[in-house]
Order: C-alpha cells, then structure tokens, then sequence
C-alpha cells in the first residue's frame, strides 16, 4: 500500500526564518516519484517540484531547497527565509511508476508564516 | 505551465437538487482527467479518473451514481453530483495531465468548485 505522512498539522514562523516541512513516505514499489504542491488561500495547487526515485540529489529552487533520503523514506522540503508569501499549505504527494497519474497525497502541513 | 479551469468557482444549493461542475483544459488537450475531493483542512482523495470516450473508473468507495462523471470531449469533464446532501458538501478538485511535457504525468490542477448543500 501506498501513504504519504505530513506529520506536521501546522507551523508557524516569524518572517525570514528557515523553515522545514516533513514528508515520509510508504510504497512497495522500486520505481515511483514524489511531488510537493502548493495550496493558497485561493485554493488552488500549485505545483512545485518532482522527483524520480532514482534521482536522490538534493534540489535547491531559489529559497526552495529538497532533501530526499530513500533510505528514511523522506522527502522533506525547507523554505530560507520565509515570507509571509509562503503562507500556504503544503502537500507531499507519492504516484507509482506503474499508474504515475494517480496521486497520494498527505495530509498537508499549514505554514503560517508573520511578519 | 498549461492551465487548468473550473466553473462554477462556488455554489449553493438545496437538498436533492443536482449540481453540475465542468473542468476544462484551456491550452491543452487532455484525454484523461481526475477529480479531487477535498474535505476541510484535510487532504485531497482521489475520487476518479476521467476518460474521454469511455466510462470514468472511481475509487473504491465513491458512489458512481451519485457523482456522475462525463468526459464529452477532450477539454471538458463534468461532475454531477446528484441529488446532492449536506454531506456532499466540499471542495471539489479537478486535474488533468499534459501530454505534450516531458514530464508527461505532471498534473494541472483547477482551482477548485467549493459546494454547500443546505
């Protein structure tokens, strides 16, 4: 079976700090990609990153950065130097190689990010 | 990126009516298109996939006469949810792949239909 923990409900943050959002997956599968996505107020996803199993080289994306580690089963994802801009909820989310369009997503993680 | 619509954006209705929400892709092509539901500050559950030119195929556990899934043409996938309750209500979310990408199963998201049912 296949799960994606956000063991994190919420966060907060004073603005320009450093903040990590934790991502812990479950899949039986060799081949399978991970993905964060965004959500705003708004509503609407948007997406940020994705990652191949195989690929485990940490990504940086302007204060964005990814830390995948297949050997605890994590995907977590750091933002420097918040702003009150990121205040958003953040989804993991797992797809299998075999059926790469369907999504697990986790819970989410609220990030709630003051100036 | 490609771009993902809804419509309606919100909608409020009475008990034991039906409620139709339409996706569309607007820059794209998509043969296939999912639904998300999405309860209060909980996380989104894959509730079907949508196939242009044949039945949707849902998830275990959703009602396939109640939500209603058609696929008429490869921009547009409606949900109806019929004879919609209290119980219904939630945001809806829909999705769809663009092909064309090298990335080819990254998904585009609509911005959501949030639903009352009074």
């Amino acid at each position: 079976a296949q799960k994606v923990t956000q063991a994190q409900t919420e966060i907060s943050v004073v603005e320009k700090e450093d903040v990590t959002l934790d991502c812990v997956y479950e899949t039986r599968d060799t081949t399978y990609y991970l993905f964060w996505y965004k959500q705003p107020p708004s509503g609407e996803l948007v997406f940020l990153i994705r990652r191949n199993s195989f690929d485990e080289q940490n990504e940086i994306s302007g204060r964005y950065s990814w830390n995948f580690q297949k050997s605890t089963s994590s995907f977590n994802f750091t933002i420097t130097a918040s702003q009150v801009v990121d205040s958003a909820v953040y989804f993991c989310a797992l797809s299998s190689s075999y059926n790469t369009d369907k999504l697990i997503f986790g819970t989410g993680t609220r990030l709630q990010v003051f100036p | 990126g490609a771009v993902v619509s809804q419509h309606p954006s919100r909608v409020i209705c009475k008990s034991g009516t039906s409620v139709k929400i339409e996706c569309r892709s607007l820059d794209f092509q998509a043969t296939t298109m999912f639904w998300y539901r999405q309860f209060p500050k909980k996380s989104l559950m894959l509730m079907a996939t949508s196939n242009e030119g044949s039945k949707a195929t849902y998830e275990q556990g959703v009602e396939k006469d109640k939500f209603l899934i058609n696929h008429a043409s490869l921009t547009l996938s409606t949900l109806t949810v019929t004879s919609a309750h209290p119980e219904d209500s939630s945001f809806y979310i829909c999705s769809a792949p663009d092909r064309r990408l090298v990335n080819y199963n990254e998904q585009f998201f609509g911005p959501g239909t949030r639903l009352t049912v009074l």
